[in-house]
């Protein structure tokens, strides 16, 4: 069966960066897009970003451009999400999600909780 | 930006009662491509519906989603216990960004 396995918890100083991973396991790995969610505690989901981990094609939500990066491995087949410049308000549950045509996301990873604090 | 708007913020029924949760569109989403998730207290979401209307693999049919111009809707017949939870719709028809509503908690007294 199609399982996305997530990292562990991070917890991490402002200022610094994170990388977190999620391997999909069950299916043929480059033969579906991958998103990334973002739900701060309390709130809802938000869109971050998509790869497509065959090609390493990216797209980003706007308001993460240029400080998040989405990259994948195909030898190790998974697919890691790194923010950069930290701050308390990019603490959240951070969500793989495997993209089916045309676009919705029909299997999620458990979630890994980043949590910025000082 | 394709702006999802679901209602009521939050629902009170009893267990055996209909729920039925809004999703209106800023614009129209092409060839009605919304999607409709679960998320349980704790838990990671789980896809419910997919192209407004399609039951997604091992999801009983008390669950069905529908489309009328810019509004969606999910209806939950014969609301049982473990229903109770956040519901989110989500578009994927107005590419390249994919949006959810803020969600709708449902909640069974």
């Amino acid at each position: 069966q199609v399982v996305l396995v997530q990292s562990g918890a991070e917890v991490k100083r402002p200022g610094t960066s994170v990388k977190i991973s999620c391997k999909p396991s069950g299916y043929r790995f480059t033969t579906h897009d991958i998103h990334w969610v973002r739900q701060v505690p309390g709130q809802g989901l938000e869109w971050v970003a998509i790869i497509n981990p065959e090609t390493g094609t990216t797209e980003y939500a706007q308001d993460v451009q240029g400080r998040v990066t989405v990259t994948s491995d195909t030898s190790a087949a998974t697919v890691f999400l790194e923010v950069r410049r930290l701050r308390s308000d990019d603490t959240a549950v951070f969500y793989c999600a495997r993209d089916r045509l045309p676009g919705y996301f029909d299997h999620w990873g458990q979630g890994t909780p980043v949590i910025v604090s000082s | 930006e394709t702006v999802l708007t679901q209602s009521p913020g939050t629902l009170s029924l009893s267990a055996g009662d209909r729920a039925t949760l809004s999703c209106r569109a800023s614009q129209s989403v092409n060839k009605n491509f919304v999607a409709w998730y679960r998320q349980k207290p704790g838990q990671t979401p789980r896809l419910l519906i997919y192209d407004a209307s399609n039951r997604a693999t091992g999801i009983p049919d008390r669950f069905s989603g529908s489309a009328s111009g810019t509004d969606f809707t999910l209806t939950i017949a014969r609301l049982e216990p473990e229903d109770s939870a956040v519901y989110y719709c989500q578009q994927y028809g107005n590419s390249p960004q994919w949006t959810f509503g803020q969600g709708t908690r449902v909640e069974i007294k």
